[in-house]
């Protein structure tokens, strides 16, 4: 069955410091990853994308590690503002060949909060 | 860059009563189209998407339906509103050979 477990669940840090959040999955065969960044009440906005050959990706503080093998990707947040504060979703596009019109499965969000 | 407008932001409707939530993007031409729910904690649901005019893909049965009327509209309908489709319903586009896809700013629908 093709699913998109995130970790964790939720979690509080203080301005300045990182973290990190889990995503594994099960989807096969794999196309490509996402992370997206969503506010509350808004449209998910889009951190990364990594296909199969790509293990890491950066998008200013955000970096993305994606293990192929393991089916595991993880996002890492440098520096921690209070602007972070946001649910991150990963998103796994099972693999369609020829399209890039694939089936994408959601994982359901780590619910960062950062206090000041 | 492209736009993705959604209207009505948000709406409250008894059950049982039709619905109609728009979609409209702007900026860019031809693009695929996608209806997700999002339901309290938990994750976007795939309703329908459409790769043109007049051409609608149903991810899960349900009382819903879409239309896309023109390129750059779409529609998602009810005739009879359930308490079950109550959520935070989000329109995308993706470009042709992209794997991105962009997400509108939302309705939130709540039936009661």
């Amino acid at each position: 069955k093709n699913q998109v477990e995130q970790s964790p669940q939720s979690l509080i840090i203080l301005e300045g410091k990182n973290c990190t959040l889990q995503c594994n999955y099960t989807v096969s065969p794999f196309s490509n990853l996402r992370w997206y960044k969503q506010d509350t009440g808004r449209g998910p906005v889009s951190l990364t994308i990594m296909t199969f050959s790509e293990n890491t990706k950066s998008n200013g503080r955000y970096t993305a590690t994606l293990d192929a093998d393991t089916k595991q990707s993880s996002l890492h947040i440098t520096a921690s503002q209070l602007s972070d504060s946001a649910s991150y979703i990963c998103v796994v596009s099972l693999g369609s060949r020829g399209s890039t019109l694939g089936r994408l499965y959601f994982g359901r969000g780590t619910q960062l909060t950062v206090w000041p | 860059s492209q736009t993705i407008h959604q209207w009505p932001a948000t709406l409250v409707q008894p059950v049982g009563s039709p619905l109609s939530l728009e979609c409209t993007v702007e900026g860019t031409s031809n693009p695929n189209l996608y209806w997700y729910r999002q339901a309290a904690g938990r994750g976007l649901q795939l309703l329908f998407y459409s790769v043109g005019i007049g051409q609608i893909s149903s991810e899960v049965p349900q009382n819903l339906s879409a239309s896309r009327p023109q390129d750059r509209q779409f529609i998602l309908s009810s005739k009879k509103l359930l308490l079950s489709d109550s959520g935070f319903y989000l329109c995308a586009l993706s470009r042709t050979g992209s794997y991105e896809q962009y997400f509108g700013p939302g309705t939130r629908l709540t039936v009661t």
